[in-house]
């Protein structure tokens, strides 16, 4: 089974500077997705950002990057120029590309709580 | 488009109790999940279902009962509530599988 490690439960940023979360997994598959997502107080789980396992590009959306390193099995999130909507809990997470045995479901890590100080 | 919508939003129940959990999404999606979520924890599968009429047991299914009868619903049921129950429930819904999972508000359950 994978697992998904999250090892920083919380980090503090400045207004406007950035912020790096961290992310590894384990995997015995070549393939897969990998995923952020935000949790703000309201609860809504909301896509941050996805990348396929296979494409070497990091994706970015707008503030928003990765830095996916598929040797090391690392998935780290890069937020620039942080704003106060950021704070939020923010999960990483795991699916396979196979179906069948729980592997259609998402593997999530614990979670990074990110306070953003005005 | 209401996305990815849960009844009810807010519930307690008693050691015991029996109760149904409404996930229903109007995007044709195939696949639909339940995950619960614990404090100081990521979402863990329940079960899910990859078509109408379809169920697989997750990570964490022990307690619960899902059916899928129409494509745009979910229910995930508890038959005998217990405290370990306690926790937030999400339904997602999702297609194809590789894409991202849309997720509904969550259902905030207390077993007393």
């Amino acid at each position: 089974a994978q697992t998904v490690t999250q090892s920083q439960p919380e980090m503090s940023v400045q207004e406007a500077e950035t912020v790096t979360l961290s992310c590894t997994y384990d995997t015995s598959e070549s393939d897969y997705y990998l995923f952020w997502y935000k949790q703000p107080p309201s609860r809504q789980m909301i896509l941050v950002i996805r990348q396929e396992a296979y494409k070497q590009q990091n994706a970015t959306e707008n503030r928003f990057s990765v830095n996916f390193q598929k040797a090391a099995k690392s998935f780290s999130l890069k937020i620039s120029d942080s704003q106060l909507g950021d704070a939020a809990m923010y999960f990483c997470a795991y699916r396979s590309p196979y179906s069948g045995g729980g592997a259609d479901g998402l593997t999530f890590g614990k979670g990074t709580h990110l306070i953003i100080q005005p | 488009n209401a996305g990815v919508t849960q009844t009810p939003k807010f519930r307690v129940l008693k050691t015991g109790q029996s109760m149904t959990l409404l996930c229903a999404q109007d995007m044709n999606h195939e696949y639909m999940y339940w995950y619960r979520q614990d404090p100081g924890m990521g979402l863990r599968l329940i079960h899910y279902s990859v078509g109408e009429g379809t169920t697989a047991k997750g990570e964490v299914p022990d307690g619960y009962n899902v059916s899928r009868l129409k494509k745009q619903n979910f229910l995930l049921g508890l038959e005998s509530a217990a405290p370990s129950q306690t926790s937030v429930y999400f339904c997602a819904s999702s297609y194809p599988p590789g894409k991202e999972q849309f997720f509904g508000p969550g259902t905030r359950l207390t077993v007393l």
